[in-house]
């Protein structure tokens, strides 16, 4: 699986847009890229996942930009409660074996502030 | 449909005990992972499995046993706790066509 960086923690204030950015510089052709998150050492959850074009939800919005090497999750109204660490990971495309091994870095600690 | 359950949530072990930490799924996903996390660190892994019969090693392997007999289970065991396995464990479990599912963690020290 293709490696990812993530800036170590940014802050955001109640209410504003969050945008995390995520490198993925060698990424293949067949990978995604998938967001989890975690809360106060709760299991990982997952947010949102894409392969190029954009995606949107009801938690996030996922930017993949043209060459794919980058992407940006976007939560548009951040609320004290996604303070948490966010995790950038790229896959192989589902129903393959290896698409089932998630490779985590160390994240991003996002804290909303009142 | 209770998801990824995990058992216990805490445990303190003395050095040299023996203990299983139980994970149980009821989606009929075919892969299931155990992952340790150590503080300020992400998530590593230990051991995964494929189907029921199948596993395999994963990044942190050493003093950890597991087994697949059924798609539901995948028990992880500590043969000999030491010190150095002090960690939050965490279980997961990923569908063909899913993302991936975590249980809630099991938080272990050894003294």
């Amino acid at each position: 699986d293709a490696k990812t960086t993530q800036p170590p923690s940014m802050d955001c204030a109640e209410g504003r847009a969050a945008n995390l950015p995520c490198n993925h510089s060698t990424i293949s052709g067949n990978e995604y890229v998938y967001w989890y998150r975690q809360i106060h050492s709760q299991g990982p959850q997952y947010i949102i996942h894409g392969l190029k074009n954009n995606e949107t939800n009801e938690m996030a919005s996922l930017i993949i930009t043209e060459d794919r090497k980058s992407s940006t999750l976007i939560l548009p109204h951040a609320t004290l409660r996604d303070t948490a660490v966010y995790y950038c990971i790229v896959r192989v495309a589902p129903g393959r074996v290896s698409n089932y091994k998630l490779t985590f870095g160390k994240g991003t600690l996002l804290t909303v502030n009142p | 449909n209770a998801g990824v359950t995990q058992t216990p949530k805490f445990q303190v072990l003395k050095t040299g005990q023996s203990m299983t930490l139980q994970c149980a799924q009821d989606m009929n996903h075919e892969y299931m992972s155990w992952y340790r996390q150590d503080p300020g660190m992400g998530l590593r892994l230990i051991h995964y499995s494929v189907g029921a019969g199948i596993t395999d090693q994963g990044e942190v392997p050493n003093g950890y046993n597991v087994s697949r007999s059924t798609t539901e289970d995948f028990p992880l065991r500590l043969l000999s706790a030491a010190p150095s396995q002090t960690s939050v464990y965490f279980c997961a479990s990923v569908g063909r066509h899913t993302e991936a599912f975590f249980g809630q963690g099991t938080r272990l020290t050894v003294v």
